[in-house]
């Protein structure tokens, strides 16, 4: 069955600090993968969606990669703030290609 | 992007009752779905609401348990039937236009977080 792992154990990092963030799959060949921030009691809000023959793409202070032979994708915010402290869910588009699925997200924290 | 509002943003019910959320959207949109999202876990998809016709549903949700209508391109409901404490979750909408390149993000609404007692 389609799998998404994400790190299942929070993120604590320093105030400037890079945070980097680790999304695996496994019996996928998906046509593109999504990361999405989602902060408590709200709904997912997207951040980055990148192709499956795009290697890495930027948003601001966000970078992210997808290599497709390691089924892996590295999601990056530079100079991070305590404002980025959220969790980051990664997500796949599912068999019939339109609904997505996620993985359990992983939980950032950035201290000052 | 589009502005999605759901209601009730939350409630309390007991078991055995049932409760309609609504979702609306702010301008026409192709596809939306319907989550789920229980205490500490991830996103579920429970289905494709279809306007016109009878939703989609995933493995393990059923039409009997959550009717979903969607009669317009901006509005559709989800109605969780003969609720137990299971149910107990967040239940997210979600738009998406199927377009061209880069088009294929999903907004979500603010979700309903609903505790049966």
């Amino acid at each position: 069955s389609q799998k998404i792992e994400q790190n299942s154990e929070a993120l604590n990092i320093q105030e400037g600090k890079t945070a980097t963030l680790t999304c695996n799959y496994t019996n996928y060949s998906p046509a593109y993968l999504q990361w999405y921030r989602q902060d408590p009691g709200r709904g997912p809000v997207f951040l980055l969606l990148i192709r499956e023959n795009e290697k890495e793409k930027r948003k601001e202070r966000l970078k992210v990669t997808f290599d497709t032979t390691l089924k892996q994708s590295l999601f990056h915010i530079t100079a991070s703030q305590p404002a980025d402290s959220a969790t980051y869910l990664c997500a796949l588009d599912m068999y019939s290609g339109y609904a997505l699925n996620f993985g359990k997200g992983t939980s950032l924290l950035v201290t000052p | 992007s589009a502005v999605i509002s759901q209601k009730p943003s939350r409630d309390i019910c007991q078991r055995g009752t049932s409760l309609t959320i609504q979702c609306q959207v702010d301008s026409q949109v192709t596809m939306m779905f319907w989550y789920r999202q229980q205490p500490g876990q991830s996103l579920t998809l429970i289905a494709t609401a279809n306007q016109g016709s009878e939703a989609t549903y995933e493995s393990g949700f059923v039409i009997d348990k959550f009717p979903i209508s969607r009669p317009n391109l901006t509005f559709s409901t989800l109605t969780v039937s003969n609720m137990s404490p299971e149910d107990s979750s967040i239940y997210l909408c979600s738009v998406m236009n199927r377009g061209g390149r880069g088009t294929d993000t999903q907004y979500f609404g603010p979700g309903t977080r609903l505790t049966v007692l």
